[in-house]
């Protein structure tokens, strides 16, 4: 079964207006991360932001927060005012706990496209 | 500036052939891994290795193998066992020692690799 779905592979969203990408994840582990990385055209992976499982609070960073629900086992992240560098892939990411590996599983990404 | 250096960025294998990317670390980071990208696909992780002399396969690693002889290196060999290996390859670290699932990953710029 896939830990990570990104049920949006592609997105459009105009210049200045604020997108959502979605997210849910499957886990049995109580301790948990979630992470969002871009990946440019250039290929480099960009972490934009991370949420804990016991973190009460949505997760901001600048342009970029994260709409956790944990009891849907989603971790949205919202872009608010996009802009043209915005375009890129964009993916999910979860690490659970030691009983789990410790290791990152990523979602198939979703490519978001801003317009001018 | 600390960071991942992985190299080449573009090579080039014939059938048959051995290969070797190379990722250098100066994080001084605890945990390394290996990750394949296919054309608008998600991350699959190959090898991860989270202290020297040791390493575990991931998903994929059919065809592929590793070394950890010191910290800060972690080359990964595609074989000629591998039938598909052209991909784009990432290598990304984390401060395992944190024991927070909370550490990011850090990657490098990516290896492309493609069969001729």
């Amino acid at each position: 079964a896939q830990k990570i779905t990104q049920t949006q592979p592609g997105m459009f969203v105009q210049e200045k207006e604020a997108v959502t990408l979605d997210c849910t994840y499957d886990t049995s582990d109580q301790s948990y991360g979630l992470f969002w990385y871009k990946q440019p055209s250039s290929g480099e992976m960009i972490f934009l932001i991370y949420q804990g499982s016991y973190d009460e609070q949505n997760a901001t960073e600048g342009r970029y927060s994260l709409n956790f629900q944990k009891a849907r086992k989603s971790a949205n992240l919202v872009i608010s005012a996009s802009q043209l560098g915005d375009s890129a892939m964009y993916f999910c990411a979860m690490r659970e706990g030691p009983d789990y590996g410790q290791n990152f599983v990523f979602g198939p990404g979703t490519r978001l496209s801003v317009l001018p | 500036d600390g960071g991942i250096t992985q190299s080449p960025k573009y090579l080039f294998r014939k059938e048959g052939q051995n290969v070797t990317l190379s990722c250098e670390q100066n994080l001084n980071h605890d945990a390394m891994y290996w990750y394949r990208q296919d054309p608008g696909q998600g991350l699959r992780l190959i090898y991860y290795s989270q202290i020297v002399n040791d390493f575990q396969k991931g998903d994929i690693a059919e065809g592929y193998s590793v070394s950890r002889e010191k910290k800060e290196s972690f080359p990964l060999t595609v074989t000629s066992a591998q039938k598909n290996p052209t991909a784009f390859y990432l290598c990304a670290s984390t401060n395992q020692r944190t024991g927070s699932i909370a550490s990011k990953a850090f990657f490098g710029q990516g290896t492309r690799l493609t069969v001729v």
